[in-house]
Formats: C-alpha cells, sequence, structure tokens
C-alpha cells in the first residue's frame, strides 16, 4: 500500500523558514516525480513545486519560486519544502503526492503551516 | 493562459445528475484532472486523461473534454458526493494548474 505522510508544519513568524518532510513507502521512490500542493484557508488547490525522479530536476510555482525549495533523499524515500522568507499567505495546508501520468495519486493527509506575527 | 476556470458553487438533489465544467485555452492540447476533496480530507483522484477512472472510483463519476471545456459528470449523486472539486491540467514541462474548485450541495 502506496502511504505518504508529512510532517514538519507548525507557527512561523513572517520571513521566518520552516522545513516539511514526506515520507513515503509502498513504491519506488526513486523513479517517481513527487509534488506539493497547498490549500490556503478559503481558497482552493495551488501546486507548489515538483521534483521529478530519476535525475531530480526541480519545478516551482511562480509565487514561490526562489523562496521554497523542493528537494528528495532517494536512500529514505523522502521529499522535503525548504521554506524561507515566509510570508503570511504562504499560511496552508501542505501537501505531499505522488506524481504519475496518471494524475496526483495518493496524497497525504497534510501539513499545516501558519505565519503569523 | 494557463488558467482553469470552474463554477464556484452547484446544488443538486439526491439522484439527479451533476455537471461541473472546467475552462481553459489550454484544454484542447493538455489533459484534464479531476478531484474531489471533502472537507478536512486529503484530495482524491477521479478521472484522470479526461475520461480514466481510476480503480475503485464508481461508474457513476464520468469525464469528458471538448476543445476548451472539460466537464465532471456525477450521475445519481449522494450524499456523500458533497464536496469540493477540482480540475487540473499541464502548463508545461512539469507545471501544473488548478481550476478555483466547485463546491458541490446536495440538497
Amino acid at each position: 500500500e502506496v502511504q505518504l505522510l508529512e510532517s514538519g508544519g507548525g507557527l512561523v513568524q513572517p520571513g521566518g523558514s520552516l522545513r516539511l518532510s514526506c515520507a513515503t513507502s509502498g513504491f519506488s521512490f526513486s523513479s517517481v516525480d513527487m509534488s506539493w500542493v497547498r490549500l490556503a484557508p478559503g481558497k482552493g488547490l495551488e501546486w507548489v513545486a515538483t521534483i521529478a525522479g530519476l535525475g531530480g530536476s526541480t519545478y516551482y510555482a511562480d509565487s514561490v519560486k526562489g523562496r521554497l525549495t523542493i528537494s528528495r533523499d532517494d536512500s529514505t524515500n523522502t521529499v522535503f519544502l525548504q521554506m524561507k522568507s515566509l510570508r503570511v499567505d504562504d499560511t496552508a495546508i501542505y501537501y505531499c503526492a505522488k506524481e504519475m501520468e496518471e494524475g496526483f495519486d495518493p496524497w497525504g493527509q497534510g501539513t499545516l503551516v501558519t505565519v503569523s506575527s | 493562459s494557463s488558467e482553469l476556470t470552474q463554477p464556484p458553487s452547484m446544488s443538486v438533489s439526491p439522484g439527479q445528475t451533476a455537471r461541473i465544467s472546467c475552462s481553459g485555452a489550454a484544454l484542447p492540447r493538455q489533459y484534464v484532472y479531476w478531484y474531489r476533496q471533502r472537507p478536512g480530507q486529503a484530495p482524491v483522484l477521479m478521472i484522470y486523461k479526461d475520461s480514466e477512472r481510476p480503480s475503485g472510483i464508481p461508474e457513476r463519476f464520468a469525464g469528458s473534454s471538448s476543445g476548451t471545456t472539460a466537464t465532471l459528470t456525477i450521475s445519481g449523486v449522494q450524499a456523500g458526493d458533497e464536496a469540493v472539486y477540482y480540475c487540473q491540467s499541464a502548463t508545461g514541462s512539469a507545471t501544473w494548474v488548478f481550476g478555483g474548485g466547485t463546491k458541490l450541495t446536495v440538497l
């Protein structure tokens, strides 16, 4: 069974940093693209970043480029999202998802990031 | 434009058919994916590549796409279908966009 488990969310002040983790199991992690998607309060889903398998090319939404960095550790089957220079509008539930040609499936349960003073 | 436009909300009675639209200029060239998100839960993939159903998704859920508009059709709507539905498509190589979401209310 494929499982994704996010962690690392919390309360951080504007301008601060946070690192999210997504531990995975049940599939061949190193060959799979992984993504982060967020859901801000009162808003819709927003794709944040993707990291490719087998090479690790990265792609970002314009809204996070230069502030958020996606990475992966194939030895521990974990994907990360390093967040810096956080803004109030980064407040959201952050989900990681396994990305295939057949779509984003499955998703983790999410981790809440609150940026507030 | 890479935007996807969905109606913010719709309501249907149990047993009726719900049709949720998703419009975007790039849709003639890109596949559409649909997700359901119930309150407090993670999104779930319902349709991929315009009209394919993942295993475990009931046949009541169907997808179609024509020109710049894709449609998610839910037949025989049930109370448990109440959720926010999002469409998604690629905007380029490994970049993605979601529609704004449609909140489906079952009366």
